[in-house]
């Protein structure tokens, strides 16, 4: 069974930092593309990046350019997203998602980032 | 980056009733790269459909999709009480990939 099971969310402050994780289980995590998608309290569905098998190309939506990081340690299974200089918009549940075929094929729970003073 | 937009926002139908959910494209979609997806409340999205019509590992053959270009469209042939839910399309047929705003499917 395939789980992708994230962790790191939390209550930040306007300009803050948090490092998301996500780790994988069921799947060939080195095989696979990996990405990050948000979405906002009642609202809907957006990309936030993507990383390559072996992390050598990397792909941010135009809005969280500069200030997220995307990366992976492939014999932890784990995922990453570092988010810096976080902004009130930027509040979301984050998810981990595997990529095939270019689709979200599985999933994790999410974790809720909430960017407030 | 393209643009869908999907309608009807909200669908009131009974159980055991036809679902038609339609999902307009701002540009052609390339090679008809257009997902579905499902979310239920306070749950992760599950994939549906992709490549416009394929459907997913273990999803209902009661879930089909169709279309090209611009317009697609997401059929629900008979509404089961698990199917009461928000969908989403997806296109990845262009970079950034895109979804759309989302329709509800709520029981009538």
């Amino acid at each position: 069974e395939v789980q992708l099971v994230e962790s790191g969310g939390g209550l930040v402050q306007p300009g803050g930092s948090l490092r998301l994780s996500c780790a994988a289980s069921g799947l060939t995590f080195s095989s696979s593309w990996m990405s990050w998608v948000r979405q906002a309290p009642g609202k809907g569905l957006e990309w936030v990046a993507s990383i390559k098998q072996d992390g050598s190309e990397k792909y941010y939506v135009d809005s969280v350019q500069g200030r997220f990081t995307i990366s992976r340690d492939n014999a932890k299974n784990s995922l990453y997203l570092q988010m810096n200089s976080l902004r009130a918009e930027d509040t979301a549940v984050y998810y981990c998602a595997r990529v095939r075929l270019r689709v979200f094929d599985y999933w994790g729970q999410g974790t809720l980032v909430t960017v407030s003073s | 980056e393209i643009v869908l937009t999907q309608s009807p926002a909200t669908l009131s139908l009974s159980p055991g009733e036809r679902a038609t959910l339609s999902c307009g494209a701002s540009q052609s979609v390339s090679s008809s790269y257009l997902a579905w997806y499902q979310q239920k409340p306070g749950l992760a999205p599950r994939l549906l459909i992709y490549d416009a019509s394929s459907r997913a590992s273990g999803i209902p053959d009661r879930f089909s999709g169709s279309g090209s270009g611009t317009d697609f469209t997401l059929t629900i042939s008979r509404l089961e009480p698990e199917d009461f839910a928000v969908y989403y399309c997806q296109q990845y047929g262009s970079s950034p990939t895109t979804f759309g705003q989302g329709t509800k499917v709520e029981i009538k």
